[in-house]
């Protein structure tokens, strides 16, 4: 059992299109997180959720929109996708806010034509 | 500003141990050091966290000096699975604080050299 999965692992889309990306996590931790690792590979963290509560929202712009129908589950939305956009993104979980012993998913590479 | 400096590249042998330092000259009294991995297209890997002591698990030791202002990361035998980015953080414990506290730096490349 993969303890957080993603889907899709790749996604190649067109400027404009509206993208998901899914993640679920069967560990039955609490906090959520996205993270952006650009061509730079530089991972910055975009938002945390705990209890499906928006904790952090990193100034990233309105177009990505996440969504936690539970706390096993955090999805991304994206509309009206830049080719800025194109990058690995990262679902991650944690039993409490923080990174101790945060696991990750396998990353969805997202490329934006 | 980054809270951490590490070196952006560094060479060890298969076999032999490997030793990566980190620096976090302004880490709190609360904060602990993490390390984290990521190998070559994969999700980044927790390893290893603590606050002053000394920490060893099945993957690592954390070696933190007593003023807590460095600290370095040793894998005792270093295999050619073990050539990653190696990540060092400073954060708080449960609360992270804040998306500083879960913010990951440049890192060091580990080559581990057969």
């Amino acid at each position: 059992d993969t303890a957080v999965s993603q889907t899709p692992k790749y996604l190649v889309t067109q400027m404009g299109n509206d993208k998901s990306i899914k993640c679920e996590q069967n560990l039955g931790h609490d906090t959520m997180y996205w993270y952006k690792q650009d061509s730079k590979k530089f991972l910055k963290i975009m938002f945390s959720y705990n209890n499906k509560e928006l904790i952090i929202n990193e100034t990233v712009p309105n177009r990505f929109s996440p969504k936690s129908p539970d706390k096993a589950h955090l999805n991304l939305h994206i509309n009206s996708l830049e080719l800025g956009d194109s990058a690995v993104y990262f679902c991650a979980s944690s039993q409490h806010q923080g990174l101790a012993e945060a696991f990750f998913g396998q990353g969805t590479r997202l490329t934006v034509v | 500003d980054a809270k951490t400096t590490q070196p952006p590249s560094m060479d060890c042998a298969e076999g032999r141990a490997a030793n990566l330092p980190c620096n976090h000259s302004t880490i709190s009294g609360n904060e602990y050091v993490y390390w984290y991995r990521q190998i070559h297209s994969q999700g980044p890997q927790y390893i290893i966290h603590g606050l002053k002591n000394n920490e060893t698990n099945e993957m690592a030791s954390l070696i933190i000096t007593e003023d807590r202002k460095s600290s370095t990361l040793i894998l005792p035998h270093a295999t050619l699975r073990d050539t990653a980015v190696y990540y060092c953080i400073v954060s708080l414990l449960y609360s992270g604080g804040g998306a500083d506290g879960l913010t990951f730096g440049k890192g060091t490349h580990l080559i581990i050299q057969p």
